[in-house]
């Protein structure tokens, strides 16, 4: 079974709007963190924001928060006012245990903003 | 500056004939991990390595072999390259969760490999 499900291969926006790409996860550890990656057309990953599971807030990085519902199992990543650079393939992980396990992406979602 | 260095960058080479990948981090890290990434299936690890000499295999292991004889160096070879090995590779590491330093993973550059 997958442990990350991203179910959106690809989503549109455009400038200064909102946008949210989905994230499932599956794991019966109580002791997990979340991670979204960036990874733009020149290949490089690039870090975006971290959610643990006994974080008590939402964690918000500049434009970038995450709307983690641990009862649900998401962890949704929203955009606020979406930029041109905004556009790349965007990726949810999850580690467990502590990190003391490996890291495990999704499929990822492609986002593009349009002008 | 912090940093996960891999080489060669860009690769083309031919069935058969082994290469290597090395992959080098200078942040005392002690979690090192390679991923491949193909077009719809995202990144799938191939090894990690959890320190020094303490290797395992990830989900995509077949066809490759690493080493972990110091910290900072996690090498990824290839002892007898196929097509089907052709990848965007990404070497990465971090101290784990639980040391409550560094939480995220850092990548290096990708190492796109070919395999004619």
């Amino acid at each position: 079974a997958q442990k990350i499900t991203q179910t959106q291969p690809g989503m549109f926006v455009q400038e200064k709007e909102a946008v949210t790409l989905d994230c499932t996860y599956d794991t019966s550890d109580p002791s997990y963190g979340l991670f979204w990656y960036k990874q733009p057309s020149s290949g490089e990953m690039i870090f975006l924001i971290y959610q643990g599971s006994y974080d008590q807030q939402n964690a918000t990085e500049g434009r970038y928060s995450l709307n983690f519902q641990k009862a649900r199992k998401s962890a949704n990543l929203v955009i606020s006012a979406s930029q041109l650079g905004d556009s790349a393939m965007y990726f949810c992980a999850m580690r467990e245990n502590w990190g003391y396990s490996t890291l495990t992406f999704g499929k990822g979602t492609m986002l593009l903003v349009s002008p | 500056e912090a940093q996960v260095t891999q080489n060669p960058r860009y690769l083309i080479t031919v069935t058969g004939k082994k290469l290597t990948v090395t992959c080098s981090q200078n942040m005392n890290h002690e979690y090192m991990s390679w991923y491949r990434q193909d077009p719809g299936l995202g990144l799938r690890q191939i090894y990690y390595s959890m320190n020094v000499e303490v290797t395992d295999k990830g989900d995509v292991p077949e066809g490759y072999k690493v080493s972990r004889k110091e910290k900072r160096n996690f090498p990824l070879i290839l002892e007898s390259p196929s097509p089907n090995q052709t990848s965007l590779y990404f070497c990465a590491s971090s101290q784990p969760i639980g040391t409550g330093i560094t939480r995220e993973l850092f990548f290096g550059e990708g190492s796109r490999l070919t395999v004619l």
